[in-house]
């Protein structure tokens, strides 16, 4: 299995221009999440999906962020316009929702490094 | 107050020492218990659940105390390669479905 992939790895933007972020969850994984990651505020939740549908959206700082999940193999995070202070690495993961809880492990991508200059 | 709350360190320990983590959550309802491992520039990885009675992997050790509302991790014989930032993560939100991570706790074990 190739795991959680990500892409790009790296952008680097001015603000103010949009900016998409995709990932691919591993496959037959029902649960797909959208985190981010600062030295100041650690990795943080911004949106979950299951079964492709939005969950949970409340750690989404703003309107500038939405996410999408057009398919079970497929999700994006759009931050327009974007800003320095969206400057973090994003991460997306994937589990599945079957088994038991403690075993449900979330997978997660290699992460996208964003640069908002 | 934040839901998991973790010493940053770092530890600088010796290669051989034992050392130990520890970490606290707010919420009272969580019902499962991890601890993540991430490397520099790298993403999380899970390292062990942690089990009500305790658990044992290897040279690594969780330990979860319900009443006070604490976890520990304790790593003996520290290897080099054990240099990594260790996440403390609790299962949490509406429905339990959402992880909430704590901040991290970084360990450098020296030759």
């Amino acid at each position: 299995d190739a795991g959680v992939i990500q892409s790009p790895r790296h952008e680097v933007t001015e603000m103010g221009q949009e900016v998409t972020l995709r990932c691919k969850p591993i496959s037959g994984h029902d649960y797909l999440f959208w985190y981010r990651q600062t030295m100041m505020r650690g990795l943080e939740l911004l949106i979950y999906f299951n079964n492709n549908v939005p969950i949970d959206d409340s750690g989404m700082p703003e309107d500038r962020f939405s996410a999408k999940m057009p398919n079970a193999s497929f999700s994006t995070l759009k931050i327009q316009p974007s800003e320095p202070r969206d400057s973090a690495v994003y991460f997306c993961a994937s589990r599945t929702g079957r088994g038991r809880p403690e075993g449900r492990e979330q997978y997660f991508g290699p992460g996208t490094r964003l640069t908002v200059t | 107050r934040k839901e998991v709350e973790q010493d940053p360190g770092p530890f600088n320990v010796p290669e051989g020492a034992t050392v130990a983590f520890n970490c606290t959550y707010s919420n009272s309802a969580s019902q499962s218990f991890f601890w993540y491992r991430q490397d520099c520039r790298k993403e999380p990885k899970l390292l062990m659940s942690v089990y009500s009675s305790g658990n044992e992997d290897g040279r690594f050790t969780a330990q979860l105390n319900r009443a006070s509302q604490y976890i520990s991790l304790l790593i003996r014989d520290s290897k080099l390669s054990d240099s990594a930032t260790y996440l403390c993560v609790v299962r949490g939100g509406t429905g339990f479905q959402k992880l909430v991570f704590g901040t991290g706790t970084r360990l450098l074990v020296s030759p």
